[in-house]
């Protein structure tokens, strides 16, 4: 069953380094998506992309993200300088509208430890 | 504003039955359901699309009232792989076609033998 891929499971940083998060997202999806997860607390959305422009942020998502399909399969997430507070679970997700239905699959996470 | 769920944690023994809750103040175009375990990915559940839906997957099923933007998710005859945290993510009525989900606080499922 396809699956969205996400890499490296695991980054640790030190504060003001720039991280770069990578996701494969299934293969004929359209839609694309960057959420993350604090320990211990809910899912919160950050970005939004599809035809090849960010379609929605939230306030979260500052000018220190950024996110890029530079190819034709992978979607990444740079933070430009990391600060304590991003230390989360990031969660890449893709979906293929079909009709009124938008269902999103996730990837397993990467958890960004920020030191 | 997000959605709220309750309760917020549930602790059942195998085979009794459970219904998590999700509420909203702002009128809902979906509401998806997700169930994560320690460590994991949120996995997709259901979709439930104004109008009123109810769903079943196996012995996991879910309505959607739309007049009161609430959806519940029923579990019945629990088994232990149902334990989990249960989120409910929301897709505003008139927001963009771009699928925003907003998720509640998640419930947490334990279930013993």
């Amino acid at each position: 069953e396809p699956e969205v891929t996400q890499t490296p499971s695991h980054q640790v940083t030190q504060m003001g380094q720039e991280v770069i998060l990578r996701c494969v997202p299934i293969s004929n999806h359209l839609y694309f998506y960057w959420y993350r997860q604090i320990l211990g607390q809910k899912v919160e959305f950050l970005v939004s992309f599809y035809n090849n422009e960010i379609s929605e942020k939230s306030e979260i998502f500052d000018d220190q993200f950024s996110v890029e399909r530079p190819d034709g399969s992978n979607f990444t997430l740079k933070i430009r300088s990391t600060k304590l507070e991003d230390s989360a679970m990031y969660f890449c997700a893709s979906s293929f509208r079909l009709g009124t239905k938008n269902i999103q699959y996730f990837g397993a996470g990467t958890r960004l430890s920020v030191l | 504003q997000q959605p709220v769920q309750s309760p917020q944690a549930v602790i059942l023994r195998e085979g009794e039955d459970a219904v998590i809750n999700c509420s909203s103040s702002k009128a809902l175009y979906s509401v998806h359901w997700y169930r994560q375990k320690h460590g994991e990915a949120p996995v997709f559940l259901m979709i439930l699309l104004k109008g009123g839906e109810q769903k079943g997957h196996d012995k996991i099923s879910a309505s959607f009232n739309e007049k009161k933007q609430q959806s519940s998710l029923y579990l019945t005859a629990s088994q232990l792989s149902y334990s989990g945290t249960y989120f409910c993510g929301t897709e505003i009525l008139g927001g963009t076609s771009y699928g925003k989900l907003t998720f509640g606080q998640g419930t947490i499922l334990t279930v013993h033998p």
